[in-house]
């Protein structure tokens, strides 16, 4: 059975920080992995998918790196800012059907 | 279509009252997911369709969960005699048939179930 882990559970920075969060997970036989965004009360957005076969993905100011090997994903955010402040999830689609997520990194960004 | 739909955004149910709520995915997405979400914890999967064809359920969706999809469009996921337990956020995806691999997944905005 897939386990998703993220580390840390919460995060404070000071604006202007670049961070990274972490991803790890047991089963490495994957099809893809998807970092998402939650805002309090709302819904998932997607921010970046890496399928198995790639190392990451860029998008802005977030790059999001996959070692399928060591069952490890981290989500870089460079030169955080306020609007950043929200819950980070990780995903991994094991089987094409369904998602298994982490339990999230709540992110707060200082002004 | 600008993207999955639910409704309602917000549900309060006294206990042992019955529940529904509605999802509406991308119109060419074939594949809908439903899930739930507790506070402070990342979403479980609860079960998910292939057209109008349920295909797979997971073990939390007791027998007072019921979900339909009637004619491979829109879903509803129906929650009867309503417990504490239930309080969540239940949350829909849709995915293309072919492309949840390569395209992944988009939610809704999701339903927030109070149960008092």
């Amino acid at each position: 059975k897939q386990e998703v882990t993220q580390i840390p559970a919460a995060l404070s920075v000071p604006e202007g920080e670049n961070l990274v969060l972490n991803c790890s997970f047991t089963d490495s036989a994957i099809y893809n992995l998807q970092w998402f965004r939650q805002d309090p009360g709302k819904g998932l957005t997607s921010l970046l998918l890496i399928q198995s076969s790639q190392r990451e993905q860029t998008s802005g100011r977030l790059n999001a790196s996959l070692d399928k090997s060591s069952g490890r994903s981290t989500l870089y955010i460079a030169a955080s800012q306020p609007g950043d402040s929200a819950t980070y999830l990780c995903a991994v689609n094991n089987a094409g059907n369904m998602l298994t997520f982490g339990g999230g990194t709540r992110l707060m960004v200082k002004p | 279509d600008t993207g999955v739909s639910q409704d309602p955004r917000h549900k309060i149910t006294k206990r042992g009252q019955n529940v529904t709520f509605r999802c509406d995915p991308i119109s060419e997405h074939n594949r809908l997911y439903w899930y739930r979400q507790t506070l402070g914890q990342g979403p479980e999967f609860l079960t998910y369709f292939q057209n109008e064809a349920q295909l797979e359920k997971s073990r939390l969706l007791s027998d007072r969960f019921s979900a339909e999809r009637p004619k491979g469009s829109f879903s509803t996921l129906e929650i009867q005699r309503t417990e504490q337990g239930d309080s969540a956020m239940y949350l829909c995806a849709s995915s293309p048939l072919r492309g949840a691999a390569l395209y992944g997944y988009t939610f809704g905005s999701g339903t927030r179930l109070t149960v008092v």
